[in-house]
């Protein structure tokens, strides 16, 4: 089974700042099989990027996923007030499971 | 729109049984494979389960294999989630979410907006 670990845990950052969160693989993964969440408190999680690097409908561009094998990011270039907190990447593995890592919170510097 | 609604939750007592439902519209229900992901107070996001569009897969996580049971009613356009032998670490928001066909049901893209779920004596 694959474990996700991100980091960091918690990053603070001040608005129009460039954010970068990690999401490592315990082992090397299909790319098209990793995806990445936004969750805002009180709401369901949405879909920010899926296949590693495609944005999901109505995402802004300043969200960017890359990466492959066992280590993927999800950039933000400039932080709005709106993209402050917590991010989840997710990995599908070929037995039809589903990881997903602990969560990276932004929160304001 | 697709619109995802999950109702069922509630207060259980440990060993207790409870049934999630989640009503879906906007889409055509058949063709996606659905599951559920539960998040437990002040914590991250675990998948539950999952099933195909035809209900003839189904997938669990070990945390509740052989305790819940997923299911789905095509003609209703309504899943379901019957969850017994329920246990405190069971106590959770538990979301139903639709799974995006494109890249192989890989990833969760419409999400409801969750019904709680306590087990406590």
């Amino acid at each position: 089974e694959v474990v996700l670990t991100q980091s960091p845990g918690t990053l603070s950052l001040s608005p129009g700042e460039r954010a970068t969160l990690s999401c490592r693989a315990s082992q090397s993964i299909i790319s098209r099989y990793l995806a990445w969440y936004q969750q805002k408190p009180g709401q369901a999680p949405r879909l920010l990027i899926y296949g590693a690097t495609s944005r999901a409908t109505g995402i802004p561009d300043r969200f960017t996923g890359s990466g492959s094998g066992t280590d993927f990011t999800l950039t933000i270039s400039r932080l709005e007030p709106e993209d402050f907190t917590v991010y989840y990447c997710q990995h599908y593995d070929s037995s039809a499971r589903f990881t997903f890592g602990p969560g990276t919170k932004v929160d304001v510097k | 729109e697709v619109l995802l609604l999950e109702s069922g939750g509630g207060l259980v007592q440990p060993g207790g049984s409870l049934r999630l439902s989640c009503a879906a519209s906007g889409f055509t229900f058949s063709s996606y494979a659905i599951g559920w992901v539960r998040q437990a107070p002040g914590k991250g996001l675990e998948w539950v389960s999952s099933i195909s569009g035809s209900g003839g897969r189904t997938n669990y996580a070990d945390s509740v294999k052989g305790r819940f049971t997923i299911s789905r009613d095509n003609f209703r356009s309504m899943l379901e989630l019957e969850m017994n032998s329920l246990r405190g670490e069971d106590t959770a928001v538990y979301y139903c979410a639709t799974l995006a066909r494109l890249l192989g049901d890989s990833y969760f893209d419409y999400w409801g907006q969750g019904t709680p779920v306590a087990v406590s004596s």
